[in-house]
This record gives structure tokens, sequence and C-alpha cells, in this order.
């Protein structure tokens, strides 16, 4: 089962910007976040992983808590092709074994 | 696009026939796996391979085999499909990332899915 916890859904804007939460209270030291998305019908999408400090590259950005316990995904000018489902990841470093949960289904809308 | 493969891309089969799924990597990565997704459960991984020849089981492997001869192929076989293996069936890839090492984070790519129907 999925360690961690989403809403389900949320809408923003077109051109705003879309902040994801989850939350991974369980979260051990070692273990990463990673989040990635899938967009309807196509294979899983990765986006961006972190462990402790917030990271930024060209698709989005990672908040997370100093406590770890929780995550923000920052999508900063949501456009209409970033409507999807995302889904927030707790893995350990090493492992092979994602495991998805029912994520947050993200609609942009016009 | 990380160069990911899987054919067929659809495929309409009778319970109790054989079919073999392919994943077909251009990325020389090392790690591949395979994930089933049906509604209401996600997508849950089938196998893993960390190799040539090293294959190893996942959350959901009864009644699927693999096989891995090269780098760049895994092969997905159901040796007797039955419906409730009907599914959209994903490939994805992985690999080191850049200073993280064994026991560092890996991104996995994945593959267009295979939508397989067993009636």
């Amino acid at each position: 089962d999925a360690k961690t916890t989403q809403p389900p859904s949320m809408d923003c804007a077109e051109g705003r910007a879309a902040n994801l939460p989850c939350n991974h209270s369980t979260i051990s030291g070692n273990e990463y976040v990673y989040w990635y998305r899938q967009i309807h019908s196509q294979g899983p999408q990765y986006i961006i992983h972190g462990l402790k400090n917030n990271e930024t590259n060209e698709m989005a950005s990672l908040i997370i808590t100093e406590d770890r316990k929780s995550s923000t995904l920052i999508l900063p000018h949501a456009t209409l092709r970033d409507t999807a489902v995302y889904y927030c990841i707790q893995l350990q470093g090493g492992s092979e074994k994602l495991v998805f949960g029912k994520g947050t289904k993200l609609t942009v809308n016009p | 696009d990380a160069g990911i493969t899987q054919s067929p891309r659809h495929k309409v089969t009778e319970t109790g026939t054989p079919v073999t799924l392919r994943c077909h990597q251009t990325e020389n990565h090392r790690y591949m796996y395979w994930y089933r997704q049906d509604p209401g459960h996600g997508l849950r991984l089938i196998h893993y391979s960390y190799g040539v020849k090293d294959t190893d089981k996942g959350e959901v492997s009864d009644g699927y085999s693999v096989s891995r001869s090269k780098t760049e192929d895994f092969l997905l076989t159901l040796e007797s499909a039955t419906s409730s293996q009907t599914s959209v069936y994903f490939c994805a890839i992985s690999d080191f990332v850049s200073g993280g090492g064994l026991a560092g984070p890996r991104k996995q790519f994945f593959g267009p899915g295979t939508r397989l129907t067993v009636l």
C-alpha cells in the first residue's frame, strides 16, 4: 500500500501556480520523496525527487518541510497540458519498488 | 524522452493462450520493470530486472514470468492468459542518478504501454 496521502482532486486556473500537497508522516531518514504524473492513457512521467532540501528543475519545484513529514509540488505556471494525475511516492534509496497510490487528479481550467 | 518502446501496443487474445510482451530500450539503463495498471488499483509492479539474467518479483508476479537476455530487451510472458490479466502493461527503465550509487535515488522512465485484452 502507498505510504503517502494526497487529496483526490484539485483544480487550478491556467497560468496560475498549482500547489499539490503530500503527507508522508512515516518517512525515514533514507527515503526520498518522488513525484510522477500520468497524463491520460500515457505512461507515468518522472517530475522531481528530493531528500531533505528543496529542489527545482525545469518542470517543477519541490518544497519539503523541515521535519520531512510533508511536501508540496509546485507547478509555477500551470497550463492545460498539466492536467494529469500526480503521484507522490516515498521510497528508500536504492529500492526499485515504486508504490503508486491513487494520486491527485489535477485539472487545469482555462 | 527516454528511448523505450513496447510491442505490441494492443493485443486481444483468448483465455489459455500464451502471450509475450516486449520492452526495448536504447538508453543502456541497468534496471527494467514491468507494471500493470487497472482501474481502482493504480500501477502495480509485476517483475523487475537489475541486469542481464537478473530478475526479481514485484507485488503481483503470480501468473507472469520474465526474461532478460540482453540489456536492451525485457520480455513479459503470460504462460496461459486469464481474463484477470486484462490490463494496461507499462514497461519502465532506470539507472543510478549521477553521484547516487547503489543506495541513491532512481528516476524511472516509462514506455507508452500495451493494452492487453483476454477474452
